[in-house]
């Protein structure tokens, strides 16, 4: 059964730095890691999926990138700002139902 | 405007009391899926639906039904043999392969 997982399960970072979330997976039989945001108490958003051949995708100030053969996917945020400030999910998508396993998330707090 | 909504914003169930959440998009999905958020957890699958009319159990179906009768909807009724249903329900959709779009999300708090 796939499990995700993600480090670490909280994060505080002064404004400006340069961050890297974790994230690793015990099958690596995948179609493609997603990441999200999720602002307190609402829906998901989608930042970046990964196709299984991919070895990373870069949106604006957001680079992800996978490594399929070692379960492992680093979500990396450039120049932090506090509207950053959101729990950062990981999920892959592996089966034949194509099922989303999903981590637990890592609360991201970005301080002014 | 497309997108996903999903109702109530909250929900308060009684004991022993069904529930139905709501959930609707006009994306022209064929794929929608319910999954369940408890604090500081991620989302598990509950219910998945790759076509009208057909539905598949997620990995915490117990205590939980669904329909899909069209393409639109996929509403999710909390029965009363879901023993611990307080959770944030969350309600998505996609084409397939690609990422999935979620609706906003329905606060179900017990009495």
């Amino acid at each position: 059964k796939q499990e995700v997982t993600q480090i670490p399960a909280a994060l505080s970072v002064p404004e400006g730095e340069n961050l890297v979330l974790n994230c690793s997976f015990t099958d690596s039989a995948i179609y493609n890691l997603q990441w999200f945001r999720q602002d307190p108490g609402k829906g998901l958003t989608s930042l970046l999926l990964i196709q299984s051949s991919q070895r990373e995708q870069t949106s604006g100030r957001l680079n992800a990138s996978l490594d399929k053969s070692s379960g492992r996917s680093t979500l990396y945020i450039a120049a932090s700002q506090p509207g950053d400030s959101a729990t950062y999910l990981c999920a892959v998508m592996s089966g034949s139902a194509r099922q989303l396993t999903f981590g637990s998330g890592t609360q991201l707090t970005v301080l002014p | 405007d497309g997108g996903i909504t999903q109702s109530p914003k909250y929900l308060f169930r009684k004991e022993g009391q069904n529930v139905t959440l709501s959930c609707e998009q006009n994306l022209n999905h064929d794929a929608m899926y319910w999954y369940r958020q408890d604090p500081g957890q991620g989302l598990r699958l509950i219910y998945y639906s790759q076509i009208v009319n057909d539905f598949q159990k997620g990995d915490i179906a117990e205590g939980y039904s669904v329909s899909r009768e069209k393409k639109e909807s996929f509403p999710l009724t909390v029965t009363s043999a879901q023993k611990n249903p307080t959770a944030f329900y969350l309600c998505a959709s996609s084409t397939g392969l690609e990422t999935q779009y979620f609706g906003p999300g329905t606060r179900l708090l017990v009495l």
